[in-house]
């Protein structure tokens, strides 16, 4: 089966620019999550979605970063403005219940 | 929320040696644990997970223990090979889980393995 997909694998935007990432999860998990991971550090849950629902997104900061996962499939992170403290690996995991975690190849973010 | 605090930070080992990774957990509801081994540059990949009604798991080379009274959990890795060489991560459920896999999870910040030849 296919994995979890990502794109872009890398971006490099300026300060203050929006970007968006996307994912595709894998094929009939309707759990999706959004985590952040700094450099060296572990990831940290942003946003977890049961299809199209956002049952948790206590960690993620309102202000700049928005999600969705409109037909309970795939689904995209942005962040409008982007600032510095924003660079870190975005990845993206799907799970099935009583199945582990499948994470995807990530995007690696970085705000100059 | 769950608090998972992941020791040691680095551990340097003989090849063919053991390594030992621990992990503590803050909520006793939590009943699920994965084990996730991280190359550089690359996804986190699950490598072994236990869940509470049981207390240790083997898979080949690699096993997890469970103290649920403690609210401990370790990854065991025996007869080390330049392979393992990675940064692995403990983790828990974000919030009390009853089945495992759906929830968020907390991850522990990770403990970089170096198997010296």
């Amino acid at each position: 089966e296919a994995g979890v997909v990502q794109s872009p694998r890398y971006k490099i935007i300026e300060k203050k620019q929006p970007v968006a990432f996307w994912c595709n999860p894998i094929s009939g998990h309707n759990t999706l999550y959004w985590y952040r991971q700094n450099l060296g550090q572990g990831p940290e849950l942003l946003i977890r979605y049961e299809n199209e629902e956002a049952v948790d997104d206590s960690q993620l900061p309102k202000d700049r970063f928005s999600a969705e996962r409109l037909k309970g499939v795939d689904s995209t992170l942005k962040i409008q403005p982007a600032e510095l403290g924003d660079s870190a690996v975005y990845l993206c995991a799907s799970s099935s219940q009583g199945k582990g975690y499948t994470f995807g190849s990530g995007t690696r973010l970085t705000v100059v | 929320g769950e608090n998972v605090e992941q020791h040691p930070s680095t551990l340097s080992v003989q090849e063919g040696d053991s390594a030992v990774i621990k992990c503590t957990y803050s909520d006793s509801a939590s009943n699920y644990f994965p084990w996730y081994k991280q190359e550089l540059g690359k996804r986190p990949q699950l490598i072994i997970d236990i869940r509470s009604n049981v207390g240790e798991k083997k898979d080949q080379r690699i096993a997890v223990t469970l103290n649920k009274t403690a609210k401990h959990f370790s990854l065991h890795i025996t007869e080390t090979q330049p392979e393992d060489s990675a940064v692995y991560f403990c983790a828990a459920p974000s919030r009390a889980s009853t089945g495992g896999g759906a929830d968020g999870l907390t991850f522990g910040k990770g403990t970089h393995l170096i198997i010296q030849p």
